[in-house]
């Protein structure tokens, strides 16, 4: 079965800061997708960064980056420049492919003015 | 556009009591996902559709849940003789799925239930 493991419930940063947020995941399949998802309080989940397995590049998007270790089966978040509002609860997730994601236990990042 | 829509927000009853919670996709998705997080808890997949035909349960999904699409558009998800292991978060999602690779899923707010 396909788990995604978040070993921090809880992370800090002071603004402007840089913060990564950890993900291992196990699967035997050679082909997916990884994910991070963002849950503000009381809103709902968004994605802010993909990932495809097949792809040796990390992903970027604005502040966000992630290191992919494909054979460490490793996917962290990292988050530049931090700001108030990125505080939110983090999820990992992974997919197959075109179908249900999988998530992990969500690590609660707390961003200090 | 309105995005995923949900309702209702918040539900209390009494354990025993069936509820059932609609879900509104984004127009022309064609992919429409139910999920539930219990508190401190991320997401855990329950089923999934492909326009009206339910193509994966979750061994989660006991035969106290029900879900429909019918015509492909919103979907129901209903639990009878709820249980308070019931209460959580029950998270919809929806994508415009095309062929091969991975389309985004865009979440709803979600309905809170409460059973007391």
């Amino acid at each position: 079965a396909q788990t995604v493991t978040q070993s921090q419930p809880e992370m800090s940063v002071q603004e402007a800061e840089t913060v990564t947020l950890s993900c291992t995941y196990d699967t035997s399949e050679s082909d997916y997708y990884l994910f991070w998802y963002k849950q503000p309080p009381s809103r709902q989940m968004i994605l802010v960064i993909r990932q495809e397995a097949y792809k040796q590049q990390n992903a970027t998007e604005n502040r966000f980056s992630v290191n992919f270790q494909k054979a460490a089966k490793s996917f962290s978040l990292k988050i530049s420049d931090s700001q108030l509002g990125d505080a939110a609860m983090y999820f990992c997730a992974y997919s197959p492919g075109a179908q249900k994601l999988v998530f992990g236990q969500g690590t609660r990042l707390t961003i200090n003015p | 556009d309105t995005g995923v829509s949900q309702n209702p927000r918040h539900k209390i009853t009494k354990r025993g009591q069936n509820v059932t919670f609609r879900c509104d996709p984004i127009s022309e998705h064609n992919r429409l996902y139910w999920y539930r997080q219990t508190l401190g808890q991320g997401p855990e997949f329950l089923t999934y559709f492909q326009n009206e035909a339910q193509l994966e349960k979750s061994r989660l999904l006991s035969d106290r849940f029900s879900a429909e699409r019918p015509k492909g558009s919103f979907s129901t998800l209903e639990i009878q003789r709820t249980e308070q292991g019931d209460s959580a978060m029950y998270l919809c999602a929806s994508s415009l799925q095309g062929t091969g690779g991975w389309y985004e899923q865009y979440f709803g707010p979600g309905t809170r239930l409460t059973v007391t």
